[in-house]
């Protein structure tokens, strides 16, 4: 079954709102969490480490005022989306360490900005 | 950092072949390699993975080498099925601190 949960799986938002994606972890407790962006066709792009109560890490070249991340609790990460716009259009996965270093995978988030 | 090359990028076999994908990483320290299959609009699947301690790995039909040396490991497919067209990727990691993918290889399973 699944390990990481990511939800929502499709979301349509319109150009200038947010949306909000939640990744939890499921009967683990994941202190660290990743993001990725990933293009048609294209191999996954680390966006940001996202840390249980402290800021999250981002990569260069992510604004970290446009993609919010919040990981309040050690089992759920969320990305916000802010002021989104068609560009922002793009499969977003996240993902969670187990102890032992294996990675898992949410199931990924389409958003489309209309 | 870490560079992590994958060849090749499309790869098409008939049922019942073996497909072969390689990946070479540059980080001598990397010491955890895993593969992850993905299926059209759905996150990466772990599949199989090895640890720089380990030459090979084998899961059923799917195997996975390690040459720490020539620092390249590779993904080994035997008996294809139409249900293993997907992308693979593969990736590298020191001690599950940061991953880094490979560029995806497209397989196609021809029935």
């Amino acid at each position: 079954g699944a390990v990481v949960s990511q939800h929502p799986s499709r979301v349509i938002c319109k150009s200038g709102t947010s949306v909000k994606i939640e990744c939890r972890s499921l009967d683990f407790q994941a202190t660290t969490m990743f993001w990725y962006r990933q293009f048609p066709k294209q191999s996954l792009m680390l966006m940001a480490t996202s840390n249980e109560g402290s800021k999250a890490t981002y990569e260069q070249g992510v604004e970290k005022d446009k993609f919010l991340i919040n990981h309040a609790s050690l089992t759920l990460s969320t990305l916000t989306v802010t002021s989104a716009h068609p560009e922002d259009s793009s499969f977003y996965i996240c993902s969670a360490t187990l102890p032992g270093n294996t990675i898992y995978f949410g199931e990924g988030s389409w958003l489309t900005v209309v | 950092g870490e560079n992590v090359e994958q060849h090749p990028s499309t790869l098409s076999v008939q049922e019942g072949d073996s497909a072969v994908i390689k990946c070479t990483y540059s980080d001598s320290a990397s010491n955890y390699f895993p593969w992850y299959k993905q299926e059209l609009g759905k996150g990466p699947q772990l599949i199989i993975d090895i640890r720089s301690n380990v030459g090979e790995k084998k899961d059923q039909r799917i195997a996975v080498t390690l040459n720490k040396t020539a620092k390249h490991f590779s993904l080994h497919i035997t008996e294809t099925q139409p249900e293993d067209s997907a992308v693979y990727f593969c990736a590298a990691s020191i001690n599950g601190n940061q991953f880094y993918f490979g560029t995806g290889t497209s397989l196609t399973v021809i029935p």
